[in-house]
């Protein structure tokens, strides 16, 4: 059972660089998001998609695009990183969206530094 | 916008309970959720309470929600060193987290 898989682990850009982090779940689950974690704010929603085809902006969406072509993946793309996108970040998913009790499933994040 | 609100960090003796507690501002919130997160991982849910109930019991977990003061809170009784996370509460379907709130169990 792998869950939900976040690659890379770690990653350095430097400003400017574009770059991707990548999500997959082998769970079947149609509802996916992203989450930035930064100390003291807890965690803040970046995007989500509630299936295949469908994605929609969270608190915090500039800067960021994703897109989600199969059930499985919800790649993160930045287009044009910055010192302020310098984060923690969570991928996690769950069997429905948020109006069910459905809890969420997180991967192991991905710790972005930009220089 | 909605806010959820927690405080930073709480240390307790092994052995001792431990209560973290939660405000949020979403009152059309239908269940809301306490997470778990140990250092260099993910969240992983720990327990949830429905909007209609004032309390639920899980073992060692006791969440208690308080409707009209917005009010949320989680005891850990006899509180292990295996405890010490960092704990978030969560509303609003899980869109909204709180700060998390660091717990440190000394010996």
């Amino acid at each position: 059972n792998a869950g939900v898989t976040q690659t890379p682990k770690f990653q350095v850009l430097k400003t400017g660089q574009s770059m991707t982090l990548q999500c997959a779940q082998d769970m079947n689950h149609e509802y996916m998001s992203w989450y930035r974690q930064d100390p003291g704010m807890g965690l803040r929603l970046i995007h989500y998609s509630v299936g295949a085809g469908i994605t929609d902006q969270g608190e915090v969406p500039n800067g960021y695009n994703v897109s989600r072509s199969t059930t499985e993946d919800f790649p993160l793309r930045l287009l044009s990183a910055a010192p302020s996108q310098t984060s923690v970040y969570f991928c996690a998913s769950s069997l429905g969206g948020r109006l069910y009790n459905s809890p969420l499933h997180f991967g192991n994040g991905t710790r972005l530094t930009v220089t | 916008g909605e806010d959820v609100e927690q405080s930073l960090f709480l240390s307790v003796r092994e052995g001792d309970s431990s209560v973290i507690n939660c405000t949020y501002t979403d009152s059309s919130s239908t269940y809301l959720y306490w997470y778990k997160q140990e250092p260099g991982a993910g969240l992983q849910l720990l327990t949830y309470i429905f909007s209609n109930m004032d309390m639920k019991q899980d073992q060692r977990l006791t969440v208690l929600l308080n409707k009209k003061d917005k009010h949320l809170s989680l005891r850990i009784a006899d509180t292990q060193t295996g405890d010490s996370a960092i704990y978030f509460c969560a509303e609003r379907g899980q869109l909204t987290f709180g700060s998390g709130t660091q717990l440190t169990v000394l010996p």
